[in-house]
C-alpha cells in the first residue's frame, strides 16, 4: 500500500481565513480524492484531484470553497477557503492503487474553525 | 441521501465474542465493497473487502459475507480482542469513488 503524509496533522484557524492541506504519496498513483469526517461522522467524498485538469467535485460541494491542485501524480493540495466553524472536521486525503480498486487515507488534517 | 445503510450504530463484544456488522446498499452499479477499520485521531485503514462476484472472503479472524442478491454484505469479527475495539465503516465503491456507511463502534471487554 502507498504511505500518504499529510500536512499539518492539525490546526486551529480564525474565521474568515483560509488554509492549504497537502497531500504527498510515496509513490505515483492514477487517484487522489479527498473526504471530509465532521466530528463523530462517517466519511464524504468532497471531490477527485485530477492531474493536469480541474477537480471534479461531488455535490454540495464547490470549487471556490475547495479548490484543488494535483500537478503531479505523487501530491495534491485541498484548501478550505473563508472557514466558518462549520468547516471544522477531519479532512482525509485517499489515493486509489493503479491496478486494483484499493483505496488508502492519509493520517487526515484535524481542523478546528473557531 | 445515504446510498450505504450500516447497522448497529455501537456493539459491545466480551473478549473472545463475534461482532458482526451490517450494510445494504441500492446501487446496483457499486463494484468493490470494502471495510475500514478507523481508531481515534487515526485515517481510515482498509481492513479487507470483496467484489460482489464472491460470496465469502476471510482473512485472519475478518470475513466478509456477500448477498448481491439482497444488496446487502457484513463483516464478522471473530473472537474479538479488546485490540479490535475501534469504529468500523463499511463503504461501496463505483470508479473508485467511496460512499461510506455510518459507522459502527465496536466495544470488546475483557
Amino acid at each position: 500500500s502507498a504511505v500518504i503524509s499529510q500536512k499539518p496533522s492539525r490546526d486551529i484557524c480564525q474565521r474568515g481565513t483560509s488554509l492549504t492541506i497537502q497531500c504527498q504519496v510515496d509513490s505515483q498513483v492514477t487517484m487522489m480524492f479527498w473526504y471530509r469526517q465532521q466530528p463523530g461522522q462517517s466519511l464524504t467524498l468532497i471531490a477527485t484531484a485530477n492531474q493536469g485538469s480541474e477537480a471534479t467535485y461531488e455535490s454540495g460541494f464547490v470549487i471556490d470553497k475547495f479548490p484543488i491542485s494535483r500537478p503531479n501524480l505523487t501530491f495534491s493540495t485541498l484548501t478550505v477557503s473563508n472557514m466558518s466553524p462549520e468547516d471544522s472536521s477531519i479532512y482525509l486525503c485517499s489515493v486509489a492503487s493503479g491496478t486494483g480498486s484499493e483505496a488508502f487515507f492519509g493520517q487526515g488534517t484535524r481542523l478546528t474553525v473557531v | 441521501q445515504q446510498q450505504v445503510k450500516q447497522s448497529p450504530q455501537s456493539l459491545i463484544v466480551q473478549k473472545g465474542g463475534i461482532s458482526i456488522i451490517n450494510c445494504a446498499y441500492e446501487n446496483t452499479a457499486f463494484d468493490y465493497f470494502p471495510w475500514y477499520q478507523q481508531f481515534p485521531g487515526k485515517g481510515p485503514a482498509l481492513l479487507i473487502a470483496i467484489r460482489p462476484d464472491v460470496s465469502e472472503k476471510k482473512e485472519g479472524r475478518f470475513t466478509i459475507s456477500f448477498n448481491k442478491s439482497a444488496k446487502q454484505f457484513s463483516l464478522h469479527i471473530m473472537d474479538s480482542q479488546p485490540g479490535d475495539s475501534a469504529t468500523y465503516f463499511c463503504a461501496a465503491s463505483m470508479m473508485r469513488k467511496l460512499q461510506f456507511g455510518a459507522g459502527t463502534q465496536v466495544v470488546v471487554t475483557p
